[in-house]
């Protein structure tokens, strides 16, 4: 199994500045065929499912803020939130699709400083 | 527009068979690339994928719970069904069905059922 882990667990950060949440695998998760990482990051609000925000390791999904970006390769990816709203207190899950069983982090809890 | 939906028991005693039903609509799990994936919460705690069955019937699973678990389609109703046997309380959790399209991870998702595992 590939093992997702995600630094830090949890995260305060003020109105308007920069989060940055980290995940890390336990091996590759790089397609060669398509020089694509099979990485995705969802956000989950307490009641809610998880919502997809980036797939692809960096590729923001449908109706998704800018603020929100995804980056990285291989083993190490990030996500960041350029300037962190209200909305965005969340739990964050990174998780590979890369081969099943297709693992989560143990997500990380962005609340507001 | 893709929407997915899970049924079955809130309540479940120790040692039964657990048997939910994703019903969804807005995609045809008989065209290729398409993929219906389980996934469980425990109350406060992560997520966990369970399994997931792939347009063309094939079907992978949890290592850790491969032994329980059985997924099947029913593509002319739009359904995927998971059973899980053995229910234990530690298996008290949400469970979510959600679409897997090739490229991406999982991009829709039903509300989840909360499954409590209780004598």
């Amino acid at each position: 199994d590939i093992v997702m882990t995600q630094s830090p667990d949890s995260l305060a950060v003020s109105l308007g500045e920069r989060a940055t949440i980290n995940c890390k695998s336990s091996q590759s998760v790089l397609y060669n065929s398509n020089n694509k990482n099979n990485l995705a990051w969802y956000q989950q609000k307490p009641g809610q499912p998880p919502k997809l925000l980036i797939y692809w390791a960096s590729t923001r999904e449908s109706g998704v803020p800018d603020r929100f970006s995804g980056s990285g390769s291989g083993t190490d990816f990030t996500l960041t939130i350029s300037s962190l709203q209200a909305e965005d207190v969340a739990v964050y899950y990174c998780q590979q699709y890369y081969s099943t069983p297709y693992t989560f982090g143990q997500g990380t809890k962005l609340e507001i400083k | 527009q893709i929407t997915l939906k899970e049924s079955g028991p809130t309540l479940v005693k120790p040692t039964q068979t657990l048997t939910l039903t994703c019903t969804f609509s807005g995609f045809s799990l008989s065209t290729s690339g398409e993929r219906v994936g389980w996934i469980r919460q425990p109350p406060g705690k992560a997520l966990e994928w369970l399994a997931v069955i792939y347009w063309d019937d094939d079907k992978r699973y949890s290592p850790s719970l491969k032994s329980r678990l059985t997924i099947t389609k029913d593509t002319s109703k739009n359904q995927v069904v998971l059973t899980m046997t053995d229910m234990d309380p530690v298996d008290t959790a949400t469970y979510y069905c959600a679409h897997r399209p090739t490229v991406k991870g999982f991009d829709y998702w039903g509300q989840g059922t909360l499954v409590t595992v209780s004598s």
